[in-house]
């Protein structure tokens, strides 16, 4: 099946920085990749939908501004959390879609950040 | 993730078969996933099921579905111990591209 990589898999960083995660699609281009959330034993959230070369859509009530999605390539897009403070540790996990026609989507393994 | 309902345990016996139930509650979805999450990983998909068709079956998964009632089912026959993690249905979002609406997981315990 298709592989989707994120890195880094762990991160910890100090309130007020940025952190930066990577998602790449291994052995396929995606047109489309997602950002989910998710807490502990939760669901997962979509937070934003980025297709390659344009703006995210963002869902309501998640900060574009907070949340910088770039998708400038077939495989990669990345999510930089800028000013992290403490409650935007989460597990943060991508996932990729091919192009017309494909309907599996596929997750990378995910990447843990705590804010401390 | 709200309009996607499943139950949040299943513990079986190894050997036994599980069944993992899901309901939905946009009738316009067209795709169907079930996706699989081991401690600390991320989400594995298992299969998924298009809204015209009744069952799919793939070696020892068979997904059911019910669009009438909004019923989505995955059995696992023969479930092992390495089958123990949580089972996510998931539903593609109504005039949202391909992003999916995720219920909050079925913790799935296998026993010896």
């Amino acid at each position: 099946g298709a592989v989707v990589s994120q890195h880094p898999s762990w991160v910890i960083c100090k309130s007020g920085t940025s952190v930066k995660i990577e998602c790449r699609s291994l052995d396929f281009q995606a047109t489309t990749m997602f950002w989910y959330r998710q807490f502990p034993k939760q669901s997962l959230m979509l937070m934003a939908t980025s297709n390659e070369g344009s703006k995210a859509t963002y869902e309501q009530g998640v900060e574009k501004d907070k949340f910088l999605i770039n998708h400038a390539s077939l495989t990669l897009s990345t999510l930089t959390v800028t000013s992290a403070h403490p409650e935007d540790s989460s597990f943060y996990i991508c996932s990729a879609r091919g192009g017309q026609g494909t309907y599996e989507q596929y997750f990378g393994p995910g990447t843990r950040l705590t804010v401390t | 993730g709200e309009d996607v309902e499943q139950s949040l345990f299943l513990s079986v016996r190894e050997g036994d078969s599980s069944v993992i139930n899901c309901t939905y509650t946009d009738s316009s979805s067209t795709y169907l996933y079930w996706y699989k999450q081991e401690p600390g990983a991320g989400l594995q998909l298992l299969t998924y099921i298009f809204s015209n068709m009744d069952m799919k079956q793939d070696q020892r998964l068979t997904v059911l579905l019910n669009k009438k009632d909004k019923h989505l089912s995955l059995r696992i026959a023969d479930t092992q111990t390495g089958d123990s993690a949580i089972y996510f249905c998931a539903e593609k979002r109504a005039n949202s591209g391909y992003a999916l609406n995720f219920g909050k997981g079925t913790s799935l315990l296998v026993t010896p």
